[in-house]
């Protein structure tokens, strides 16, 4: 198993306050990605980072924003958490990305579910 | 709006059956991924499927990538219980992009 870890695995939080989620790789993978997941969506692409330092936004960014310091680690941060953000989120690493790119397949972690109450 | 669409959003079949889900766009692919997510769990990857017309088996799962490169459909034979899951197309050009899945249930 790719070395994935999402913490924490459960969180429950209330409505305006600040919320990190931590992706944690041993893989040394150049791409990180974060997903939320809700019924009827799959999985929409919040922000994702191909190096240190270097992030884009997704399809649903509003609200989240990340950072990368180090290889290993991708941080996901709701400045003021709202319920529209109760879902369960993933992180997903993979060796490269990009037409034609070998390495593309993505490894996932366990999960997040974050609910905002 | 999705780039990949996915059909149908659910499937529930008896086991022993034949089952197709399929994966369609209007744009061109230099390769798609097949995952599937069981509950509780990330998604997994099945397969990749990279020329145009290509067809990959993986046991009892076969995966078919369109001539074209804009489509694929993954079938699976004689299903068991254990294949219950959502199954995801997905494409990786620079953005890791998702279809919405198909939800498969193979009753016992």
């Amino acid at each position: 198993d790719a070395g994935i870890t999402q913490s924490p695995r459960h969180k429950v939080t209330e409505t305006g306050t600040p919320v990190t989620l931590r992706c944690h790789q041993t893989e040394n993978h150049r791409y990180m990605y974060w997903y939320r997941q809700d019924p009827g969506h799959g999985l929409r692409l919040i922000h994702y980072s191909y190096g240190v330092k270097d992030t884009d936004k997704g399809e649903v960014s509003d609200g989240y924003s990340v950072s990368r310091s180090k290889t290993e680690d991708f941080l996901l941060t709701l400045e003021s958490a709202t319920s529209s953000q109760t879902s369960v989120y993933f992180c997903a690493i993979s060796e490269s990305s990009g037409w034609g790119a070998r390495g593309t397949e993505a490894f996932f972690g366990q999960g997040t579910r974050l609910t905002v109450v | 709006t999705q780039l990949l669409e996915q059909s149908p959003q659910f499937l529930s079949i008896q086991e022993g059956e034949n089952l197709t889900v399929y994966c369609n766009s209007s744009s061109v692919f230099s390769s798609l991924q097949w995952y599937r997510q069981e509950p509780g769990e990330g998604p997994v990857l099945l397969v990749t499927v990279v020329t145009g017309g290509e067809v990959k088996k993986l046991k009892r799962l076969t995966f078919q990538f369109g001539d074209a490169r804009k489509d694929s459909s993954l079938h699976i034979t004689a299903a068991q219980p254990g294949d219950t899951g959502l199954y995801l197309c997905a494409f990786n050009d620079y953005k890791l992009s998702f279809g919405a899945g198909t939800t498969v249930t193979v009753r016992a």
